[in-house]
């Protein structure tokens, strides 16, 4: 089975501007989570989607929003982007929703830089 | 919501020696507690978890144990090899089986041959 695809794999924004990442999930897998990864704040949650429904969210401001699509794979948009927001953007997909019902396979991120 | 905490931030160890890295949690809901290893460049991927109703889970040279109690978790590596170096992270569940994992800040072993 193929994993997890994300793409692009590297992205550089302009303050101010907008960006949307993919995410593929592995074949069957219906849950889609996303997490940004920082230098000393580890992985932190953004938010989950399950059947085209947004299930869980993390604390991140509304400029952070997402979808998924009825073949499960999932965009995330970030607006009016911020220097805080360079990071690494990682996608996550289980067989179920709630991740202590089934483990989540991560992609290999997508690196996004703000200038 | 829930909080993890990890120590140690960095552990440099000499190979054959063993590791351990402890996590605490706060949701006394959390009832899944997994652990995953990220290599520089790479995904971060599931080496081993444990649920709430196990006390130890043991996989080869790695071992994970949890205390609900005290609501604390922990990772041990023993026999390290160099290509162990990597982050460790470890996370717990929020709100129980149907939340979202919470990750502690990650723990970067370095494995001196």
């Amino acid at each position: 089975k193929a994993g997890v695809t994300q793409t692009p794999r590297y992205l550089i924004k302009t303050r101010g501007q907008q960006v949307t990442l993919s995410c593929s999930p592995i074949s069957g897998h219906r849950s889609v989570s996303w997490y940004q990864q920082t230098p000393g704040q580890g992985l932190q949650f953004l938010f989950e989607y399950f059947s085209e429904t947004q299930r869980n969210k993390g604390n991140f401001p509304g400029r952070f929003s997402g979808r998924q699509s009825s073949n499960s794979r999932s965009e995330m948009n970030v607006s009016t982007l911020e220097l805080g927001d360079s990071a690494l953007y990682l996608c996550a997909s289980s067989l179920a929703t709630g991740s202590g019902n089934s483990p989540l396979h991560f992609g290999n991120g997508t690196r996004l830089t703000v200038t | 919501g829930e909080n993890v905490e990890q120590h140690p931030s960095t552990l440099s160890v000499q190979e054959g020696d063993s590791a351990v890295i402890k996590c605490t949690y706060s949701d006394s809901a959390s009832n899944y507690f997994p652990w995953y290893k990220q290599e520089l460049g790479k995904r971060p991927q599931l080496i081993i978890d444990i649920r709430s109703n196990v006390g130890e889970k043991k996989d080869q040279r790695i071992a994970v144990t949890l205390n609900k109690t005290a609501k604390h978790f922990s990772l041990h590596i023993t026999e390290t090899q160099p290509e162990d170096s990597a982050v460790y992270f470890c996370a717990a569940t929020s709100g129980g089986s149907q939340g979202n994992l919470i990750f502690g800040k990650g723990t970067k072993l370095s494995v001196k041959p």
